[in-house]
């Protein structure tokens, strides 16, 4: 069972314009949201992250949006550049597990076309 | 300063056979984590370390799956007996513990199992 899922497989956007990624999540006992993104040949990189607590946080061109009713989050990238294209994952944490094990969804490969 | 390392990078295994991925994680950083990621997939939690010791294996797939920290800095994750389904991309990560939402990944070693 997905507790995290990316349906968007694959999105394409023009260079300047903004691209929204998407992110569903099943488990109401996430409370930390973070987006990799991934390189080929390379592990993912830290982008941006959101505790369940706020619904909203802003990174330069980066902002992550929480929606915590409808269990859905997304980043938003304004303006996409074509250094952004790469694979974007969303990944969920539970912190009363004393863990910080994330749980990520599959992917959304984002390709900024000049 | 260095990130996270992992070698080999490669790795090519007849089934069966056993093999040993090593992680060195950033230094300083008390946990540390191992990832499984299939083709197509996003990462897969196997195991997580505090220092030296094992806290959470839930996502060992098998008992041929094995990871030890000794020393509580340098990683290795022990496959016993290969099959084919192993093949994947296994990722280290490394934190702070009191920044453990921030994970750090190495490039990862890929496996194929023939």
């Amino acid at each position: 069972d997905q507790q995290v899922k990316q349906n968007s497989p694959s999105l394409s956007v023009q260079e300047g314009r903004i691209s929204i990624l998407n992110c569903d999540y099943t488990n109401s006992m996430f409370d930390y949201f973070l987006w990799y993104k991934k390189y080929p040949a390379e592990g993912p990189t830290f982008l941006i992250s959101i505790s369940s607590i706020k619904d909203k946080n802003e990174d330069g061109r980066f902002t992550v949006f929480l929606n915590k009713s409808a269990k859905h989050l997304s980043l938003h990238i304004v303006p996409s550049q074509p250094g952004d294209s790469a694979v974007y994952f969303c990944a969920a944490s539970e912190d009363s597990t004393g863990t910080y094990k994330y749980i990520f969804g599959t992917g959304t490969r984002l390709k900024v076309l000049a | 300063g260095a990130g996270v390392s992992q070698s080999p990078r490669y790795k090519v295994a007849k089934r069966g056979q056993d093999v040993a991925l090593r992680c060195d994680p950033i230094s300083g950083h008390v946990s540390l984590f191992w990832y499984q990621q299939a083709l197509g997939q996003g990462p897969e939690f196997l195991t997580y370390f505090q220092n030296e010791a094992q806290l959470d294996k839930s996502g060992l797939p098998s008992d041929r799956f094995f990871a030890e920290r000794p020393e509580g800095s340098v990683s290795t994750l022990k496959i016993q007996r290969t099959q084919q389904e192993d093949s994947a991309v296994y990722l280290c990560a490394s934190s702070l513990r009191d920044r453990g939402h921030e994970q750090y990944f190495g490039p990862g070693t890929r496996l194929t199992v023939t």
